[in-house]
């Protein structure tokens, strides 16, 4: 399973738009990739997913280049709320979500 | 429509005692997931159904961790002769069906369990 590497934290203020970028050089041709966000004591909650090019929903948007070597997940116009952690996974072995340790998105005011 | 609900919501337990762990899934979802989760560190998969049995148990991490989920729908994992270190937030997903990449799982609010 291809293993991801993401920055532990992140900073932003509230209305800017927040890149969070994961490298992942060994995806596998059949690989998608997949965020989740989680916030303080529930589960992590699917934002979005792509296999190539960009992915847009009304959460957020996902670029990944053509070697789909690494993906950046694009949270436009932070607000407080969107403080959370992010994880960045790649493929799905046989049913299970592999996670790293994810991106601690802490949004200002 | 109705998540995944997971009950307790706590459990605060003594080292020693058994504790059981009860996982609703989504109505209609035949595959069925925990994951457990310590403080700072993504979920960590311990075990998948699809329907009624096991697809994969190798994340359980020993044999004092047992699930079943008898009738394909709600899932019980238990947990025999509690240690500190099992300490954790211990999550439930569910997905639609044979949890694929495309599949999405859709994950409860987790029971935080507290070993003494």
């Amino acid at each position: 399973l291809a293993k991801t590497t993401q920055p532990i934290s992140m900073d932003s203020y509230e209305g800017q738009e927040v890149n969070i970028t994961c490298s992942h050089n060994n995806i596998a041709t059949n690989d998608y990739i997949t965020w989740y966000q989680q916030f303080p004591s529930q589960g992590p909650r699917f934002i979005i997913q792509g296999y190539k090019t960009k992915v847009t929903n009304e959460v957020a948007s996902l670029f990944i280049p053509a070697d789909r070597k690494s993906s950046t997940l694009s949270l436009p116009r932070v607000s407080l709320s969107d403080t959370a952690v992010y994880y960045c996974l790649v493929g799905v072995q046989g049913g299970k979500l592999i996670f790293g340790q994810g991106t601690e998105l802490s949004v200002k005011p | 429509g109705a998540g995944v609900s997971q009950t307790p919501s706590n459990k605060v337990t003594e080292k020693g005692k058994y504790v059981e762990l009860r996982c609703d899934p989504i109505s209609g979802h035949t595959a069925l997931y925990w994951y457990r989760q310590s403080l700072g560190q993504g979920p960590e998969f311990l075990i998948y159904f699809q329907g009624t049995g096991a697809a994969d148990d190798s994340g359980l991490p020993n044999d004092r961790f047992f699930a079943v989920r008898p009738e394909g729908s709600v899932s019980t994992l238990k947990i025999q002769r509690t240690e500190r270190g099992d300490s954790a937030v211990y999550l439930c997903a569910s997905s639609l069906s044979w949890g694929g990449d495309t599949d999405t799982q859709y994950f409860g609010p987790g029971t935080r369990l507290t070993v003494l």
